[in-house]
């Protein structure tokens, strides 16, 4: 049993479209943190939330403590937003984090 | 530059030898982290440890050891008894405590043959 799911596991986009991204959660949780993965294999943190709505650029991560999920949207898409990007929860427990599987984002021109 | 670094990026080890993988952070965090990504899975724990002269163990700990003896660096080694040795592994580390999030290394692709 994965503490987080995601989904899709794959998203094709054109460039421009809006794009969302879902994360589930069964844990209880700290922290929730939304991560982008290139093709090399880096990760980088995009977002780290406890509750509410963040925005950062064409980002937006938004969270519902209730209902233990959150959502990843990216607005006017392009093709560097290509990339993996994954969800990880902080356990409210310790330092510890659970990872979703990713979601693989190819946008095309 | 703040960071962390892992080397190398590319290591190829025979089978039944072990390897060392190196992580290292200039960023004055306590606590540091050892993760194992397959494909079609999320990341996993393999060590962690949130000061120096200890660790605990994660998910997937057996074949594998750490050391923590400086702040800075906690090497992994992925020894023999490590069934199936081959992917990708990522260092990570945060500050101790707090709602902070995990830094991470570039990563050191292992491939076992």
């Amino acid at each position: 049993k994965n503490e987080v799911e995601q989904s899709p596991q794959n998203l094709t986009a054109q460039e421009g479209e809006f794009i969302t991204i879902n994360c589930s959660y069964s844990v209880g949780i700290s922290a929730l943190h939304w991560l982008q993965q290139h093709p090399g294999g880096g990760i980088v943190s995009l977002f780290m939330l406890s509750s509410g709505k963040k925005k950062h650029g064409r980002l937006i991560a938004t969270i519902n403590i209730q209902e233990k999920h959150s959502s990843l949207h990216i607005t006017a898409s392009h093709p560097r937003d290509s990339a993996v990007y994954i969800c990880a929860v902080r356990l409210n427990t310790g330092n510890q984090f659970y990872f979703g599987t990713g979601t693989s984002l190819t946008v095309i021109p | 530059d703040g960071g962390i670094t892992q080397s190398p990026k590319y290591l190829f080890r025979k089978e039944g030898q072990n390897v060392t993988l190196s992580c290292e952070q200039n960023l004055n965090h306590d606590a540091m982290y050892w993760y194992r990504q397959d494909p079609g899975q999320g990341l996993r724990l393999i060590y962690y440890s949130q000061i120096v002269n200890d660790f605990q163990k994660g998910d997937i700990a057996e074949g594998y050891s750490v050391s923590r003896e400086k702040k800075e660096s906690f090497p992994l080694t992925v020894t023999s008894a490590q069934k199936n040795p081959t992917a990708f592994y990522l260092c990570a580390s945060k500050r101790q405590g707090g709602a902070d999030t995990q830094y991470f290394g570039p990563g050191t692709r292992l491939t076992v043959l």
